[in-house]
Order: structure tokens, then C-alpha cells, then sequence
């Protein structure tokens, strides 16, 4: 069945060390979007993309960076640079990039760098 | 700078009693506004959304208003049931903010049996 799928559940890194977290969707969904989100605080913007090989940065892009080399997947990688990558995130897609549909979220990977 | 605002975060209703979410929002070019259920540490669902040229959407039990002139939209739930409890976000998006939602902090309901 469809839907949107996310690995690892937790991850865990020593700080230093790049990450990815994937991020797979077999709904045909043409716009995925990655977020943050933080204890007390909303889902935040870090990336999002409508179509292959196109991305746009979000509201908290610096740290990050994401690819968009097929359709249904968009991989999130958290550089060393990220100052504070702690966090639970959160991948989305959406059916049809200009169209407004509601976003389709993932279970969520809970990432802790120590 | 928040766009989507969410100033109550947590609220407690008896069961069977009407639970009642706001969100209010500063950027005038949203055009579309949506509710979304979320449980610790899963990804959030859709649960109703609103075009701004209606003032109302109805789904069962849930019910979004729309104040465009006040900016502001509420999310009913009658009745309350004790499943309702999780945390409730607000997102918006607008012509302007190409296909990117914007969303509120979120407001954590919990309903007493």
C-alpha cells in the first residue's frame, strides 16, 4: 500500500560525522519537503523540491543538504556544519507541485548526534 | 518570523464537551488552510482544510472556521473523545509561498473521561 516511507526510526552519530536519513514515497507525489521539528516549537522548513533534480532551500537550510536524483525519493544529509542536528524529522510530500493539496507525511526519523 | 501562530500551547477538555483550536496568521496572500493530528514521535495527518473563499469546512465531528478579516481560523471537535488527544497543528499556504506550507507551533489537547 502507499505511502511515505522513512529509515532509520532513530539514528544515532557522534558529532563530526555527516548523516542521511532517506526518504522513499510511492504515491506519485511530485513536490517532498524535509522539517525539523524541536521540543516546544512547529515543523520547520529545510528543504523541499517539486520536481527531479530541482530543490529549494527552506527556512533552515544551512547545515544541510538534499538530492532529488528520482521521483519518489529525496535523502536528507546533516553536514557536521549543522550546529545543533539533534532533532525529530520529518519528511512530507505533496501530489502535484502548484496545485494546493495537503502534504503526506512520514513516520519521522528521531536523530541524536552526541 | 512567524506566520503561523498557535498561542495556546496545551488545552484540556472534558469528554463529550467541544474543544476549540485557534491559529491566527499575518501573511494576507494565504489561500489555503489545513489541520493536522499529530502523536509523539510519529509524522503528523491530515485532518480538514479550508480555502480562503469559504468561511466554513465540516468533516464529522471537525469543523474549521475562517476570519479572513481577522486572520485567524479555529478547529471545533464535537464531541470531544479521549482518541482526540495529540498535539494539533495549523499550516497555511499562499500563492506567494509557491507549493511551502507554513506551520504554527501547535496546541497539545487533552480530553479527560
Amino acid at each position: 500500500d502507499g505511502g511515505i516511507t522513512q529509515s532509520p526510526k532513530y539514528l544515532f552519530r557522534k558529532e563530526g560525522q555527516n548523516v542521511t536519513l532517506s526518504c522513499e514515497q510511492n504515491l506519485n507525489h511530485d513536490a517532498m519537503y524535509w522539517y525539523r521539528q524541536d521540543p516546544g516549537q512547529g515543523l520547520r522548513l529545510i528543504y523541499y523540491s517539486q520536481i527531479v533534480n530541482d530543490f529549494q532551500k527552506g527556512d533552515i537550510a544551512e547545515g544541510y543538504s538534499v538530492s532529488r536524483e528520482k521521483k519518489e525519493s529525496f535523502p536528507l544529509t546533516v553536514t557536521s556544519a549543522q550546529k545543533n542536528p539533534t532533532a525529530f524529522y520529518l519528511c512530507a510530500s505533496s501530489p502535484l507541485a502548484g496545485v494546493v493539496y495537503e502534504q503526506y507525511f512520514g513516520p519521522g526519523t528521531r536523530l541524536t548526534v552526541t | 518570523d512567524q506566520q503561523v501562530k498557535q498561542n495556546s500551547p496545551s488545552l484540556s477538555v472534558q469528554e463529550g464537551r467541544i474543544s476549540i483550536l485557534n491559529c491566527d496568521y499575518t501573511n494576507s496572500m494565504f489561500d489555503y488552510f489545513l489541520w493536522y493530528k499529530k502523536y509523539p514521535a510519529e509524522g503528523p495527518t491530515f485532518l480538514i482544510s479550508i480555502s480562503s473563499i469559504k468561511d466554513k469546512n465540516e468533516d464529522g465531528r471537525f469543523t474549521v472556521f475562517l476570519n479572513k478579516s481577522a486572520k485567524h481560523l479555529s478547529l471545533h471537535i464535537v464531541p470531544s473523545q479521549p482518541g482526540d488527544s495529540a498535539v494539533y497543528f495549523c499550516a497555511a499556504r499562499g500563492e506567494n509561498t509557491g507549493n511551502q506550507f507554513y506551520f504554527g507551533t501547535g496546541t497539545s489537547l487533552t480530553v479527560i473521561p
